[in-house]
């Protein structure tokens, strides 16, 4: 079974900082990648997504992520946060053909004013 | 916008009752998920369901069940509550091998 991994449990950031939350995968066969935020009081939302072609996406609000395969990596960078910024990050993979996601144990990201 | 719909925000039930969480989404997707969220553990999966009368256990399925009569609509089960099961229920709907959609979220309290 696929596992995922997540750095940080905590991320304190001040405004106009760069942010990068780190993520690694176990699983030995080719996956799906996502980043999800949930702002406070909020839905779940996906920030972006990884199937296949350019190891570098991008998503919405600025993130991107880099897909390296030879590290099982799949982190999540930002060149200057804000203060809305301010929620919860969980990585998530998929083996492909397969439907169920499995998620990291969430990054909690607070960026002070 | 893909619409997945929670019945409930909050509930407060007691030990030993039977517990139905509702879930209804609007996007004729064929995958539906229940999650459970804890502070510390992130989103844990306890049911899927891949087709109208289909489903498949997840990893924590033990004490809940689940119910798809309807393409849209998932239902989640706790048989007999208890307070371990005290969290925060997140249904999600995808397509085949996409990306998944949550709903808002149902904060259950078992007292």
């Amino acid at each position: 079974a696929q596992s995922v991994s997540q750095h940080n449990h905590h991320v304190i950031l001040s405004e106009a900082a760069s942010l990068e939350l780190g993520c690694n995968y176990s699983y030995g066969g080719t996956v799906n990648l996502f980043w999800y935020v949930q702002y406070p009081g909020q839905h779940l939302q996906l920030l972006l997504k990884y199937f296949s072609g350019d190891p570098l996406v991008k998503g919405i609000k600025g993130f991107e992520a880099e897909f390296i395969k030879s590290k099982f990596s799949f982190n999540l960078r930002k060149p200057s946060v804000q203060w809305s910024d301010t929620a919860e990050y969980f990585c998530a993979v998929t083996p492909k053909g397969y439907s169920t996601l499995t998620f990291g144990k969430g990054t909690m990201l607070l960026v002070s004013p | 916008d893909v619409k997945v719909t929670q019945s409930s925000r909050y509930l407060v039930k007691r030990t030993g009752e039977k517990v139905f969480l509702e879930c209804v989404q609007d996007m004729d997707h064929e995958n539906m998920f229940w999650y459970r969220q804890d502070p510390g553990l992130g989103l844990r999966l306890i049911y899927f369901s891949y087709d109208v009368k289909m489903k498949e256990k997840g990893d924590i399925p033990e004490g809940y069940s689940v119910s798809r009569e309807k393409k849209e609509r998932f239902s989640l089960i706790l048989e007999s509550a208890s307070t371990n099961q005290t969290s925060m229920y997140l249904c999600a709907s995808s397509w085949k091998n996409t990306e998944a959609f949550f709903g808002q979220g149902t904060r259950l309290t078992v007292v």
